[in-house]
């Protein structure tokens, strides 16, 4: 069965600039979550969503949105990138909408200049 | 202003000795713990998890230890071996938390031959 999946893997954007970031979660799995890596930061929740929708949000100001389509499928979005968001995007999906385990794709790396 | 990485503590293992890495919890109605792997430039890899409803499970390789009473995890490795070089990330959720994983800040094993 395959991963999870992220694209792209690389982007660099300058500020100002808006970016959208796509997840396909392992098959049959209907809850996709996103974090935010920084070294500063470590590892930080950004938002959840389970049959398209938004059940959970992080931290993080509304510039951060998400979406989730009918096919479980997610994408990010970041408005008006700042030299901050620079990080590691990873998304993480699960079976079901309770607790278990979640699997993460392998990122996306977002460089802002 | 420079920005100032999370310090992550660093445990140096003898290629065949076994690992304890610790972690402590912060939230009391936490109820799933996992620990997670992740290799330079790839997401965080599942290793294993244990429920609050047990003390003690055991993998391949792998034991987690869930100390309730002082809110504490640990995982132990058998016979630590090159490939288990990485960071090591204990992250907890709740019944309620709908998503998020709270992580820690991370443990860097290195395997010395």
């Amino acid at each position: 069965k395959a991963g999870v999946t992220q694209t792209p893997r690389y982007l660099i954007k300058t500020r100002g600039q808006q970016v959208t970031l796509s997840c396909s979660p392992i098959s049959g799995h209907r809850s996709v979550s996103w974090y935010q890596q920084t070294p500063g930061q470590g590892l930080q929740f950004l938002f959840e969503y389970f049959s398209e929708t938004q059940r959970n949000k992080g931290n993080f100001p509304g510039r951060f949105s998400g979406r989730q389509f009918s096919n479980s499928r997610s994408e990010m979005n970041v408005s008006t990138l700042e030299l901050g968001d620079s990080a590691l995007y990873l998304c993480a999906s699960r079976r079901a909408g309770g607790t278990d385990t979640q699997y993460f794709g392998p990122g996306t790396r977002l460089t802002v200049l | 202003g420079e920005s100032v990485g999370l310090h992550l503590p660093t445990l140096s293992v003898q290629e065949g000795d076994n690992s304890i890495i610790n972690c402590a919890y912060s939230n009391s109605a936490s109820d799933y713990f996992i620990w997670y792997k992740q290799e330079s430039g790839k997401g965080p890899q599942f290793i294993i998890d244990i429920r609050s409803n047990m003390d003690k499970r055991q993998g391949q390789r792998v034991t987690v230890l869930l100390n309730k009473t002082v809110k504490h995890l640990s995982l132990q490795i058998a016979a630590t071996q090159p490939g288990d070089s990485a960071v090591y990330f204990c992250a907890e959720e709740g019944t309620d938390s709908w998503g998020k994983l709270q992580f820690g800040a991370g443990t860097q094993v290195v395997v010395t031959p």
